[in-house]
């Protein structure tokens, strides 16, 4: 099956500082990938849309200057957490479509990564 | 604008059949439902897919009564390790892709899908 490849699961680092998070779709090309956050015990907030080969799309009250989201191939999308501050600590998600897949084709999540800036 | 309502939580003992039912009342025509299962700490994970009737697969079957404004998930005799969050989402998938977003304003857009606050199912041994 589809499988996307998120890294690193679990990354700790000091405010200030950035952090990189690498989402992979490892068997498909994936023309759009989404990327959300998760805060405990809550539902997933999407955040950006990533598109392949042009800029993201930001969801209203997602700050596009801290969360940096480059998509430069069909099989990378990268978020930056720019300036990271300990109220950006929290799980984030991304996903991805088979840019060759039919109608009813699902998303293919990451396993996400764990956030805690300290 | 195509909300989806879900039961907050669900407890069933091992070896039931749960059944969680999720309503969208304004569904459109062209959008699938699918359920998607979440783990603690872990990206969700695809269960099933349906636009009409009943599709079954290996892991579950969704059910989906012909005005489409709700759908049903199938967990045959369900295990500990089906204790999970289910997602319900709804949305159009052949070419471009419309979005529904949860508690905010409708704006369109391509391949963009928006969580609900999905049920918690408990397994109790």
């Amino acid at each position: 099956g589809a499988v996307v490849s998120q890294h690193p699961s679990r990354v700790i680092c000091k405010s200030g500082t950035s952090v990189k998070i690498e989402c992979r779709s490892l068997d498909f090309q994936a023309t759009t990938m989404f990327w959300y956050r998760q805060f405990p015990k809550q539902s997933l907030m999407l955040m950006a849309t990533s598109n392949e080969g042009s800029k993201a799309t930001y969801e209203q009250g997602v700050e596009k200057d801290k969360f940096l989201i480059n998509h430069a191939s069909l099989t990378l999308s990268t978020l930056t957490v720019t300036s990271a501050h300990p109220e950006d600590s929290s799980f984030y998600i991304c996903s991805a479509r088979d840019k060759t897949g039919g109608a009813g084709s699902p998303l293919h999540f990451g396993n996400g990564t764990r956030l805690t800036v300290t | 604008l195509a909300k989806t309502t879900q039961p907050i939580s669900m407890d069933s003992y091992e070896g039931q059949e749960v059944n969680i039912t999720c309503s969208h009342n304004n569904i459109a025509t062209n959008d699938y439902i699918t359920w998607y299962q979440q783990f603690p700490s872990q990206g969700p994970r695809f269960i099933i897919q349906g636009y009409k009737t009943k599709v079954t697969n290996e892991v579950a079957s969704l059910f989906i009564p012909a005005d489409r404004k709700s759908s049903t998930l199938s967990l045959p005799r369900v295990s500990l390790s089906d204790t999970a969050v289910y997602y319900c989402l709804v949305g159009d998938t052949p070419g471009r892709l419309q979005a529904q977003l949860w508690s905010r304003n409708w704006s369109g857009g391509y391949q963009k899908v928006t969580f609900g606050i999905g049920t918690k199912l408990q397994v109790i041994p």
